[in-house]
């Protein structure tokens, strides 16, 4: 089945940083989405990003579906920032696979 | 408009046990998908149902069935429960389609003793 690889891990940046995390998937793409896991669990929806740029407020995320990855832009972080990072794709079949995360700590 | 929606919130077991976990979709959605979350990893597939028929079931043990119904509603149920069962499960809906944006519930936090 499809691969998801998040890099990097673990980021722990300062408030008012900015910082890149990256999705790469090892096949075609019918449907990318970047969530973000608050601390009770809860995953809010962020992005539908198959292909192409959109931007939201201080977040902002590109996907280059050709070259099989997707990139999550925070700028001007804040503590409420804080928490996991997913990306997630559908493929040919009908199971959304997810990614490790990236857990983001913003110190203040 | 309400979201998705999941019951109970919590909810602790013994091993043995089964358990039913449930599932509104948003109004208008037709999908519902299955997700179990363990501690620090990735949500992991377990079902989707469309329109009341299975449509994809991700790599869990016969234990784990699931439904759902003419209202869309939808109900996870595994029976035997072990101990690495204890995970966080993930309700998410859509209007259907692969292309289609998954919207995920608050989950059911189920600890198995």
């Amino acid at each position: 089945g499809i691969q998801v690889e998040q890099s990097p891990p673990d980021l722990i940046l300062q408030e008012g940083a900015n910082s890149t995390l990256r999705c790469n998937f090892s096949d075609s793409v019918n449907n990318l989405q970047w969530f973000h896991q608050n601390p009770w669990g809860q995953l809010i929806n962020l992005f539908y990003i198959p292909s192409g740029t959109k931007q939201n407020g201080r977040l902002s995320a590109t996907t280059v579906a050709t070259e099989r990855y997707s990139l999550l832009y925070i700028s001007s972080s804040q503590t409420t920032d804080s928490g996991v990072y997913f990306c997630a794709v559908v493929a040919n079949n009908n199971d959304m696979r997810f990614g490790a995360g990236t857990r983001l700590t913003v110190k203040p | 408009d309400a979201g998705v929606t999941q019951s109970p919130t919590h909810l602790i077991k013994t091993r043995g046990q089964h358990v039913t976990l449930r599932c509104s979709p948003i109004s208008g959605h037709k999908s519902v998908s299955w997700y179990q979350q363990v501690l620090g990893q990735g949500p992991q597939f377990i079902f989707q149902y469309y329109e009341k028929e299975e449509r994809g079931r991700g790599n869990f043990p016969d234990r784990f069935s699931a439904r759902q119904f003419p209202n869309y509603s939808s109900e996870l149920n595994v029976n035997a429960l072990l101990l690495g069962d204890s995970a966080l499960y993930l309700c998410a809906s859509g209007a259907g389609g692969r292309r289609d944006t998954q919207y995920f519930g608050p989950g059911t936090r189920l600890t198995v003793l």
